[in-house]
């Protein structure tokens, strides 16, 4: 079955990078979009990027363009989030999630457990 | 800038019916906005219940059904059990890539 691995997370320090991945099993990863959401603590989910199948692709929420880039690797079945400049409301828990697909339109059909990025001094 | 908005909470009797609601401050939700919707326990990851409007996902009891109420996307959970206590989210598209969740609605089933 379909598995989402994150990893990555931990405590960075305000203005530095991180960066996560999410390893993807159970299906043909290079056949389907991917995207990243957060989620701050006791907060809503946010989405934050995308990625088309083949890369071609990206886009991100208004939050964190030019910061934040993601990338893949389909020859390693794993999506990237590289998180520059960091700041202290970029603190959350970051699930990577699949783009599924049905008849024309898109959704998020399967999910990780989640990472969590601390930004604090 | 266009916000998807929900209720805050809600709160629904065991085998009752409560409708969620998800919105725009501006315009209408329509089917073209692919509305999903996800729901999600404490320190868990959101699970996806609809999608496309009202499609419901792999699993999902049919308790749970989506659909477009006026100018807004709905789900509605018919005949409520304990284990739908949870935070409910609908996610929009907005065109141009992105997408945007509502705040998200607490059910408590009491």
């Amino acid at each position: 079955q379909v598995h989402l691995v994150e990893s990555g997370g931990g405590v960075v320090q305000p203005g530095w990078s991180r960066g996560l991945s999410c390893a993807a099993s159970g299906f043909i990863f290079s056949n389907f979009g991917m995207v990243w959401v957060r989620q701050a603590p006791g907060k809503g989910l946010e989405w934050v990027a995308f990625i088309r199948f083949d890369e071609s692709l990206t886009y991100y929420a208004d939050s964190v363009k030019g910061r934040f880039t993601i990338s893949r690797d389909n020859s390693k079945n794993t999506l990237y989030l590289e998180m520059n400049s960091l700041r202290a409301e970029d603190t959350a828990v970051y699930y990577c999630a699949r783009y599924g697909a049905a008849g024309g339109t898109y959704y998020f059909d399967y999910w990780g457990q989640g990472t969590l990025v601390t930004v604090s001094a | 800038q266009t916000v998807v908005t929900q209720e805050t909470s809600f709160s629904v009797s065991p085998g009752g019916t409560v409708t969620l609601t998800c919105g725009l401050t501006s315009g209408s939700v329509s089917t073209s906005h692919s509305p999903s919707w996800y729901q999600q326990t404490p320190g868990q990851a959101p699970r996806t219940l609809v999608y496309s409007t009202t499609a419901r996902s792999s699993g999902v009891p049919d308790r749970f059904s989506g659909s477009i109420l006026g100018n807004k996307a709905a789900l509605t959970i018919t005949g409520a059990q304990a284990d739908d206590e949870s935070d409910y989210y609908c996610v929009l598209y907005m065109g141009s890539g992105i997408w945007v969740f509502g705040g998200g609605t607490k059910v408590t089933v009491l």
